[in-house]
């Protein structure tokens, strides 16, 4: 199975910051990856697939970038509404896994 | 609108049965494969099974192979997980996910999800 790491696993930041989440996959997985956005008690959102398309609907300042093994998610000026969970998954092959999160809380 | 509506889930003892039914509207349900994902209180996700438009296709998780059925029924828009054999460590909140339209576009709809606790 293919591993996804992702660093940091919390984040501290404040409304405003530049912010950025790094996937690292365990073997290539070409551009097969999405990222999604989870608040508590509710269901995972799609924002990025295929490592840099953006989901429609979702805010411009949310960007994705990489191929291989290595990606990210950037949030370019943190809005109040992004404090939450942020997973990462991979697509190329099954199973379809996805990285352990990375939580963003306001400093 | 695109809409998922999981239900079924509830208190099960060890060892015990239940079967999750996701109803799907909004879209042409027959025209994309499906998926279930689970989350563990306090914990992330973990996908479960996945099964093609037409049923052809069918994909488990180890932790979940031989104990879980995913099946659907393209004329009632739905999606099940029969789940048997119920452990500990199945208890989670269960979501049925949309695959996107191309390959390995992510999962691009969701629905709220229904917990499933598995305890004596």
């Amino acid at each position: 199975d293919i591993q996804l790491t992702q660093s940091p696993s919390f984040l501290s930041a404040s409304v405003g910051d530049r912010v950025t989440i790094t996937c690292r996959a365990s073997q290539g997985i070409s551009s097969y990856l999405a990222w999604y956005q989870q608040k508590p008690g509710k269901a995972p959102k799609l924002l990025i697939y295929a490592a840099s398309t953006l989901q429609s609907g979702v805010p411009s300042r949310f960007s994705g970038s990489g191929s291989g093994t290595e990606f990210t998610l950037t949030i370019s000026s943190l809005q109040p509404e992004d404090f939450a969970t942020y997973y990462c998954q991979q697509l190329n092959s099954y199973p379809p896994t996805f990285g352990q999160g990375t939580k963003v809380e306001i400093k | 609108e695109v809409q998922l509506v999981e239900s079924g889930g509830g208190l099960v003892k060890p060892g015990g049965s239940l079967r999750l039914s996701c109803a799907a509207s909004g879209f042409t349900f027959s025209s994309y494969s499906m998926n279930w994902v689970r989350q563990a209180p306090g914990k992330g996700l973990e996908w479960v099974s996945s099964i093609s438009s037409s049923s052809s296709y069918i994909y488990y998780a180890d932790s979940v192979k031989g104990r879980f059925t995913i099946s659907r029924d393209n004329a009632k828009n739905s999606l099940y997980l029969q789940m048997n054999s119920l452990r500990a460590e199945d208890t989670a909140v269960y979501y049925c996910a949309r695959d996107g339209p191309g390959y390995g576009d992510g999962f691009d709809y969701w629905g709220q999800g229904t917990l499933v606790t598995v305890s004596s």
